[in-house]
């Protein structure tokens, strides 16, 4: 079935980057967008970002630009969000989320905490 | 960037009904936005209830709908059950970058 898989839950220092993967599956991965979006403890919710599989064009939110790599492996159907200089504000969990039909499906979600 | 302004929170009587809106920073919110409707419950991912501000998606209740009114994207919620207690999100899109609303906390009591 169509599906996106992420990678489990990380601990990161202050300072640290952090890497999350998001496996599709069930769908042509190079023809859909595929979005990063996060949700801080209690929070709402937060567009990071996009890549374009198929080409690995970027379009970043201003917040985030100089911090924040997208990148994709079409070889494993693979979408890659990095967040570099971390600080304890990043805590959140972290979604991706495909455009392939009107933004479904979504990942299971990420946690990732920075603490010291 | 564009700031996207939702009520904060609305409550709705079950069996009632309540409209939810979704403003832009920048001007009117029109079909160039694509607004988009997500519902959140504790817990869960989100999920598309509208899409391109009046599109319902396959599992949308009947009794949700989506409008543009008074240049303002809208959710109405026509016939409020307890499910349907949630966080509901406004998303724009601006020329390549989108945009969530804060969120609207939906009580039905």
């Amino acid at each position: 079935q169509v599906q996106l898989v992420q990678s489990g839950a990380e601990v990161k220092k202050p300072g640290a980057s952090v890497k999350v993967s998001c496996k599709a599956s069930g769908y042509t991965f190079t023809g859909y967008y595929m979005h990063w979006v996060r949700q801080a403890p209690g929070q709402g919710l937060e567009w990071m970002g996009r890549i374009t599989p198929s080409s690995g064009d970027t379009n970043y939110a201003q917040k985030f630009l100089g911090r924040v790599t997208m990148t994709r492996d079409t070889s494993i159907r693979t979408a890659y969000m990095e967040l570099s200089r971390l600080r304890s504000d990043d805590t959140a969990v972290y979604y991706c989320a495909a455009e392939y039909n009107w933004f479904d499906p979504w990942g299971q979600g990420t946690l990732v905490t920075v603490s010291s | 960037q564009a700031v996207v302004t939702q009520e904060t929170s609305l409550t709705v009587s079950p069996g009632g009904t309540v409209t939810l809106t979704c403003g832009s920073s920048t001007g009117a919110v029109t079909s160039g936005h694509y607004p988009y409707w997500f519902q959140q419950k504790p817990g869960q991912a989100p999920r598309t209830l509208i899409y391109d501000a009046s599109n319902k998606h396959s599992w949308t209740p009947a009794r949700f709908s989506g409008s543009l009114l008074g240049g303002k994207a809208a959710l109405t919620l026509s016939g409020a059950q307890p499910e349907d207690e949630a966080e509901y999100y406004c998303f724009l899109f601006y020329s390549g970058v989108w945009v969530f609303g804060g969120g609207t906390t939906l009580t039905v009591l």
